[in-house]
């Protein structure tokens, strides 16, 4: 199995910082990679699919980027509402689709 | 877009069985794949395995071969999936979620709100 490894698993941030998520995988996933929200009690909700192109109505100031084995998650001007878990999925072997465990972001 | 609704909560005693369905609206569903996804509490998303809905055609994930089953009603716009020999570990909420390019290289589009599933004695 691919394993995805997130950093860090949690993080606490003012509204208006930068925060950036890393997301590395076992072995070269090319841009097999895709981000997730999850707010409580919610289901998951697509961010970023195939490492860097943003999904249909979601704010411009989430951007994720790389290939290979190391990816990252930006949210370049943090708000409110943007408390929430994120989670990053490989989905380069087809057999078995991988999650991150989470990283969970609080707003100070 | 896809919509998906999924039946409601369950709870079931150790060694029993639970079927979960899952709704999708009609509209370009020819074209989607549905995964399943479970949650324990807590705790991070774990990928189940996925269906064709046109085909029948299912992959599932190791862990799971043999105690999980994915299938279609007729319309194949509703879904299932059942889990049998179930334990307190398989407490969890269970998500169907849909794929449009059947590989996941777009990742999860759509989500259903989710289905609780209760194992206890």
């Amino acid at each position: 199995d691919i394993q995805m490894t997130q950093s860090p698993s949690s993080l606490s941030a003012y509204v208006g910082d930068r925060v950036t998520i890393t997301c590395r995988s076992s072995q070269n996933i090319g841009t097999h990679l895709h981000w997730y929200q999850q707010k409580p009690g919610r289901a998951p909700n697509l961010l970023i699919y195939a490492a860097s192109n943003l999904q249909s109505g979601v704010p411009a100031r989430f951007t994720g980027s790389g290939s290979g084995t190391t990816f990252t998650l930006t949210i370049s001007s943090l708000q409110r509402e943007d408390s929430a878990t994120y989670y990053c999925q490989q989905s380069r072997n087809t057999y078995m689709f991988t999650f991150g465990q989470g990283t969970r972001l609080e707003i100070k | 877009q896809v919509q998906l609704v999924q039946s409601g909560a369950e709870i079931k005693r150790p060694g029993a069985s639970v079927k979960v369905s899952c709704e999708a609206s009609a509209e370009t569903f020819s074209d989607y794949f549905i995964h399943w996804v479970r949650q324990a509490p807590g705790q991070g998303l774990q990928w189940m395995g996925m269906i064709n809905p046109n085909s029948g055609g299912t992959t599932y994930a190791p862990r799971f071969h043999g105690r999980f089953t994915m299938s279609r009603a007729t319309s194949a716009t509703t879904l299932y999936m059942e889990l049998n020999s179930l334990r307190s570990e398989d407490t969890a909420v269970y998500y169907c979620a849909s794929d449009p390019s059947g590989d996941g290289v777009v990742g999860f589009d759509f989500w259903g709100p989710g289905t609780l599933v209760s194992v206890s004695s």
